[in-house]
């Protein structure tokens, strides 16, 4: 079983719309959560942190779920400028990282 | 934010020629820096993780011998792709990360072999 899962997508929604994304991690010791976003041919760039008690960054809230493992990413009012790939990466104890393999998510006008 | 930068951007090359490719922490001190290699339409793929002054750990199904890794100080991995064939042509990219465990990537190098 891989460590990080992600639904590949892709995702594509209209402007304005509400997206939401899940990631599923297979190792409850996990310890650090996080979302990064990737644009094409550039390299990831850190989004936010996952926090047990969710955090939210203007149109982005993020949720993390240990009991049934998953964490989750939502964006409202999608922009264009929103299209990217949305990696999810789980960390263990030293420095152990885990990628999902990326959603992708295009915004269309 | 962190910054770590790499060089060169981009780089074609012969097939059977090496190639170094520098990786810089510029206003941290990394204790890990990571390197992964991303195919087109692919999510990134670990190579090795290196730790300063300790040999990479290279993760299943990567030549150790192909791929060289040096980690000589707390801001600087190199990584050397021997014999580079096209197959090799790829994107490469390096993290680094501090104490606090944050993952701050490079800006990728691509890689063409020809």
């Amino acid at each position: 079983r891989k460590e990080v899962e992600q639904d590949p997508g892709p995702f594509n929604v209209p402007e304005g719309a509400t997206v939401a994304f899940n990631c599923t991690y297979s190792n409850s010791a996990s310890q650090s959560f996080f979302w990064y976003r990737q644009d094409c041919r550039k390299e990831p760039k850190l989004l936010m942190s996952v926090y047990s008690s969710g955090n939210e960054d203007g149109r982005f809230t993020a949720q993390l779920n240990r009991a049934s493992q998953y964490i989750s990413l939502l964006i409202r009012d999608s922009k264009l400028s929103d299209s990217a790939t949305y990696l999810c990466v789980v960390t263990r104890t030293g420095n152990q990282f885990y990628f999902g393999t990326g959603t992708s998510l295009t915004v269309i006008p | 934010g962190a910054v770590v930068s790499q060089h060169p951007s981009r780089v074609i090359c012969k097939s059977g020629t090496s190639v170094k490719i520098e990786c810089r922490s510029l206003d941290f001190q990394a204790t890990t820096m990571f390197w992964y290699r991303q195919f087109p339409k692919q999510s990134l793929m670990l190579m090795a993780t290196s730790n300063e002054g300790s040999k990479a750990t290279y993760e299943q199904g990567v030549e150790k011998d192909k791929f060289l890794i040096n980690h000589a100080s707390l801001t600087l991995s190199t990584l050397t792709v021997t014999s580079a064939h096209p197959e090799d042509s790829s994107f490469y990219i390096c993290s680094a990360t501090d104490r606090v465990l944050e993952q701050y990537f490079g800006p990728g190098t691509r890689l063409t072999v020809t």
